[in-house]
């Protein structure tokens, strides 16, 4: 069965840096574009970053971009998610995703545990 | 960029029916995803591009989408159904496509 198993989150200081890790299994991982979402503390879904099968693309929220960097390996069905000068407002908790592509759409069917990260003084 | 707006809250008896929706500047022309999301849980699709359920979420959850407003209805609702509803498209207009609501929480009275 599908499985995304996350690892990395925790507590930072505000300004240093934090990777995420997403480890998939039950699924041709290298055949899949993978995304990023986190939620805010109360707070609803916020969509972040995607990279294409083969890492040839990202895209990122505007919040994050220059900041945050999706990459994957796919030797290892692995996805990363490094985060580079945090901030208080990146205070949340991260969940991999693996997408449902249609002809015009994406939706998320299988969710990694979520990783809390917590940016604090 | 694109936004979608939903109700803080809504809540309903057991039995009833409840009605969340999605608003979006001509959200028809999209296809809209619903999740459910419980306390420390990652979110579930019950309904997929507008009114498709995956296997195993039951009949009582169906969805419509038209003009600016997209609809999850809930029959019947049950206790279990106490949760975070959010609704999803994606934007293929926009170099972020990814877009959620705000989320609306789910009170079973």
């Amino acid at each position: 069965q599908v499985q995304l198993v996350q690892s990395g989150g925790g507590m930072v200081q505000p300004g240093r840096s934090l990777r995420l890790s997403c480890a998939a299994s039950g699924f041709s991982f290298s055949t899949y574009s993978m995304h990023w979402v986190r939620q805010a503390p109360g707070k609803g879904l916020e969509w972040l970053a995607s990279i294409s099968y083969d890492g040839g693309k990202t895209y990122y929220t505007e919040s994050v971009r220059g900041r945050f960097t999706v990459s994957r390996d796919n030797s290892k069905n692995t996805l990363y998610l490094e985060m580079n000068s945090l901030r208080a407002a990146d205070t949340a908790v991260y969940f991999c995703a693996t997408p449902v592509e249609m002809a015009t759409t994406y939706y998320f069917d299988y969710w990694g545990q979520g990783a809390l990260v917590t940016v604090s003084s | 960029s694109y936004v979608l707006t939903q109700p803080p809250s809504v809540s309903v008896a057991p039995g009833q029916t409840a009605t969340l929706t999605c608003g979006g500047p001509n959200i028809g022309s999209k296809n809209v995803h619903w999740y459910q999301q419980k306390p420390g849980q990652a979110p579930v699709v019950v309904v997929y591009a507008d009114s498709d359920r995956p296997p195993g979420i039951p009949e009582r959850f169906s969805g419509a989408n038209s003009g600016n407003t997209a609809t999850l209805t809930i029959n019947t609702v049950e206790a279990g159904d106490e949760a975070d509803y959010h609704c999803q498209v994606w934007d293929t207009s926009s170099d972020h496509p990814g877009v959620f609501g705000g989320g609306t929480k789910l009170t079973v009275l």
